[in-house]
């Protein structure tokens, strides 16, 4: 079975600093992985995946992910954090034709 | 439309009641999804369609949990008899193609509250 952990469930970082959001994954085949952000009161709303090729994604708001087979690995990254960028954030992953199975969760606080 | 939709946003129920959750896809999305969210956990998959086709039903948790997708664009899941482990954010997503790994688009979610 497919799965996915989010070790944090809170990560704090100043504003201006780099932030990371860790992700790992199990899956049997080759995975297709996915990170999601929330707002408050708001749905899922997507910001970038991995499906094949580069292993550096870019994707939505500054932020990108890194693609790491022997780590089994999809860490989100950013550079320089923003207040606006607290918000809760999920990774998600699917292989064949299993249904997409996501992490708990990981809330993002980033203080001026 | 502009994205996915779903009503109501809230629902308020008592126990024993059956309740009917909508979803309006993205124009032209094939494929369409429930999740269940409980507070503090990521979605969970319930049940998707292609077109008017359930094609997976294995993430409902029990019989008193339907769904019906009749032409193929909105959708209505349907828990029967509702309990208060029902209550939850219910989230409907559409994409694309039928084919994964297509990104999946999320509406803004159904908060169901069973007394």
């Amino acid at each position: 079975a497919q799965s996915v952990a989010q070790p944090e469930d809170q990560v704090n970082v100043a504003e201006g600093n780099p932030l990371t959001v860790k992700c790992t994954y199990s899956v049997s085949g080759n995975p297709y992985l996915f990170w999601y952000v929330q707002y408050p009161n708001r749905g899922l709303q997507f910001l970038l995946k991995y499906i094949t090729g580069d292993n550096l994604v870019k994707g939505s708001y500054g932020f990108e992910a890194e693609f790491n087979k022997s780590q089994t690995s999809f860490h989100l990254k950013k550079p320089s954090a923003l207040v606006s960028d607290s918000a809760l954030y999920f990774c998600a992953v699917y292989s064949g034709n299993t249904p997409l199975v996501f992490g708990k969760g990981t809330r993002l606080s980033v203080i001026a | 439309g502009a994205g996915v939709s779903q009503s109501p946003r809230y629902k308020v129920t008592k126990r024993g009641q059956d309740v009917a959750l909508r979803c309006d896809p993205i124009s032209g999305h094939v494929s369409l999804y429930w999740y269940r969210q409980a507070l503090g956990q990521g979605p969970e998959f319930l049940t998707y369609f292609n077109y008017e086709a359930q094609q997976d039903k294995s993430g409902l948790p029990n019989d008193r949990f339907s769904a019906e997708r009749p032409e193929g664009s909105i959708s209505t899941l349907t828990i029967q008899r509702t309990e208060q482990r029902d209550s939850a954010m219910y989230r409907c997503a559409s994409s694309r193609a039928s084919g994964i790994p297509d990104t999946q688009y999320f509406g803004p979610g159904t908060r169901l509250t069973v007394l």
